[in-house]
């Protein structure tokens, strides 16, 4: 079971480019790396998924490196609708999914 | 593609009633999941569903919650008799499994007076 670490909170403006670490040091093989998005009063919503090295969607891109110890979420070009929690969250879909607190990230005009 | 439903969207009912909350996952989901987020926190999971079978329901407070999903499609959770400590919001998610990405519905918020 690989427990996730991630910044409490964080702060941003409008246009800058955001990245949000979460460390999973006893990340297993089978394991994959999930962020999520949630705002108030809404359930979480899937944002991006991967195994290893990068992966890019419409919305953002996930960088993982080598060992797999790790992973940055990258918001390009923030605006205060991507004020929300973001979630990290590993796992191979069997026993034990766990959600952390999440990393509050607030985008100021 | 239709998303995750779930019905009640808001539930108030007072301690020692009994509640019980449903949910339609997406079409095809073999994995379906309960979760309850109390204000601030990240969503814990209660239980686990792969198929009709129960993968895991180690933090479901069993003397007073019960979950079953008949068929392998709709699920519903039951909460009795439910105490003040169970307000909170109450998601179900799907997803194909195998750790692929988890679909959630809009929740359900219980409040228990």
């Amino acid at each position: 079971l690989a427990k996730t670490t991630q910044p409490i909170s964080m702060d941003s403006y409008e246009g800058q480019e955001v990245n949000i670490t979460c460390s999973h040091n006893n990340i297993a093989t089978n394991d994959y790396i999930t962020w999520y998005q949630q705002f108030p009063s809404q359930g979480p919503r899937f944002i991006i998924q991967g195994y290893k090295t990068k992966v890019t969607n419409e919305v953002a891109s996930l960088f993982i490196p080598a060992d797999r110890k790790s992973s940055t979420l990258s918001l390009p070009r923030v605006s205060l609708s991507d004020t929300a929690v973001y979630y990290c969250l590993v796992g191979d879909g069997g026993f034990k999914t766990i959600f952390g607190a999440g990393t509050r990230l607030f985008v100021k005009a | 593609e239709a998303g995750v439903a779930q019905s009640p969207r808001y539930k108030i009912i007072e301690k020692r009633q009994s509640v019980a909350f449903w949910c339609n996952p997406i079409s095809g989901h073999a994995t379906l999941y309960w979760y309850q987020q109390i204000l601030g926190q990240g969503p814990k999971l209660l239980i686990q569903f792969q198929n009709n079978g129960v993968v895991d329901d180690s933090q479901l407070p069993k003397d007073r919650f019960s979950a079953e999903r008949l068929k392998g499609v709709d699920s519903t959770l039951k909460i009795q008799p439910a105490k003040l400590e169970d307000s909170a919001v109450y998601l179900c998610a799907s997803s194909l499994g195998g750790g692929r990405a988890q679909y959630f519905g809009p929740g359900t918020r219980l409040t228990v007076l």
